[in-house]
């Protein structure tokens, strides 16, 4: 089983550029969500989805865009890099009411420079 | 306010002695969860317990027990017999609604847990 799978793992950008973090998920869970984990942070909630076409915001969702076109994929978009996003990302999925635990992929570590 | 608490940034145990790890919550949603999840040094996340604002009794699985204090908004998490491979940041999370059916997950700063020789 794969699970929750994110790409890329690594990534270094220059301030000011674009691009897509991708999370997948093969479970048929119609809850989606991403963090940031900061050092001394914890996990954060940036945005969530409870099924394709649905997208909310969660505590930290500033420079950064979601969709759900698909109940697997659950991509997440910084538009234009700053270094405060330099963090390490995860993507996670759920079923149910949120009353089993969620399951996480294995991170992807950003660097803006 | 916080909505979880973990006010252990570092502990120490001696391996096979029992440790406990703080978390305390708050929250005005009546139904709620509440999750500890283990993150080694390797960087992935593993589900440990659950335990529901309803269930009546703590939460155990394994070496894992979740020790439910309702009325005090607490939730530590109680590792026996600590082991080597214990040594890693512990998280406490909170699941409350979000309204229409959705959910979010708030996350504690976490516990960093050394397990002695």
């Amino acid at each position: 089983n794969a699970g929750v799978t994110q790409t890329p793992k690594f990534q270094v950008l220059k301030t000011g550029q674009s691009m897509t973090l991708q999370c997948a998920q093969d479970m048929n869970h119609e809850y989606m969500s991403w963090y940031r984990q900061d050092p001394g942070m914890g996990l954060r909630l940036i945005h969530y989805s409870v099924g394709a076409g649905i997208t909310d915001q969660g505590e930290v969702p500033n420079g950064y865009n979601v969709s759900r076109s698909t109940t697997e994929d659950f991509p997440l978009r910084l538009l234009s890099a700053a270094p405060s996003q330099t963090s390490v990302y995860f993507c996670a999925s759920g079923q149910g009411y949120g009353d089993l635990p969620q399951h996480f992929g294995d991170g992807t570590r950003l660097s803006i420079l | 306010a916080q909505k979880i608490t973990q006010t252990q940034p570092g502990m120490f145990v001696q391996e096979k002695e029992a440790v406990t790890l703080d978390c305390t919550y708050d929250t005005s949603d009546p139904s709620y969860g509440l999750f500890w999840y283990k993150q080694p040094s390797s960087g992935e996340m593993i589900f440990l317990i659950y335990q529901g604002s309803y269930d009546q009794q703590n939460a155990t699985e394994g070496r894992y027990s979740l020790n439910f204090q309702k009325a005090r908004k607490s939730a530590n998490l109680v590792i026996s017999a600590s082991q080597l491979g214990d040594s890693a940041m512990y998280f406490c999370a909170m699941r409350e609604s979000a309204g229409a059916g959705s959910y979010q997950l708030t996350f504690g700063k976490g516990t960093k847990l050394s397990v002695i020789p």
